[in-house]
């Protein structure tokens, strides 16, 4: 069972530049979520979706964007990236409330 | 606010027992969770719990007081592998999961 696949596994990106980090669960969770996590401060919550069709800020949502087509994908897309976007981004998600979630590998993205 | 504190960094001998404590603050609060994390990988689940006590499972137990916003992990019989972060986390209303910085194990031989 592959669970939740995250892509790309890492990126250079360009500073102003736009992109998308993919994020696939083949375990029909109803919720996602989008975290960074940075040395010294832990994970941060980015992005959520309860369900298919609804999302939901998190604490440091400025600059991200996600969309919940459907159950199984939660893309991240940066409009235009900046050099403290650069942090290891983890895709997770969770059958429902009360339980717990489960992580992707993890994209290392760095903004130059 | 929401707050969860832990400490930075502890070390221990391998065979040896360690608790990682972890205080919180959090509006909604519905289930604290320990997660395991080691270097260059994802998170990984240990616990969770959401009424005061104590769970065991095998080498790991955790501990929770709501009363007090207080949680405690604590490790059996270290082995060299335990050596990683523990990471508490709390539930905040619904689907809000709260991480703390994480505490780096080292388990030295």
């Amino acid at each position: 069972t592959a669970g939740i696949t995250q892509a790309p596994t890492s990126q250079i990106l360009a500073a102003g530049r736009s992109m998308t980090l993919r994020c696939t669960q083949d375990m029909r969770h109803n919720a996602m979520y989008w975290y960074r996590q940075d040395l010294g401060l832990g994970l941060r919550l980015i992005h959520y979706s309860n369900t298919a069709g609804t999302t939901g800020k998190g604490e440091v949502p400025d600059g991200y964007s996600v969309s919940r087509a459907n159950t199984d994908d939660f893309p991240l897309t940066l409009a235009s990236a900046v050099p403290s976007q650069t942090s290891v981004y983890f895709c997770a998600s969770s059958s429902a409330e009360n339980t717990e979630a489960f992580f992707g590998q993890g994209t290392r993205l760095t903004v130059v | 606010g929401q707050n969860i504190d832990q400490p930075t960094e502890m070390t221990a001998t391998e065979g040896a027992i360690v608790q990682i404590n972890c205080t919180y603050q959090t509006s909604g609060f519905n289930g604290l969770f320990w997660y395991q994390q080691h270097a260059g990988e994802a998170p990984t689940f240990l616990s969770y719990n959401v009424l005061d006590g104590l769970e065991e499972k095998g080498r790991f137990s955790s501990f929770l007081s709501r009363s007090k916003g207080y949680s405690y992990l604590l490790l059996k019989e270290l082995q060299m592998k335990d050596s990683a972060s523990y990471l508490c986390a709390a539930l905040s209303g619904t689907y809000k999961y709260i991480f703390g910085t994480g505490t780096r194990l080292k388990v030295l031989a």
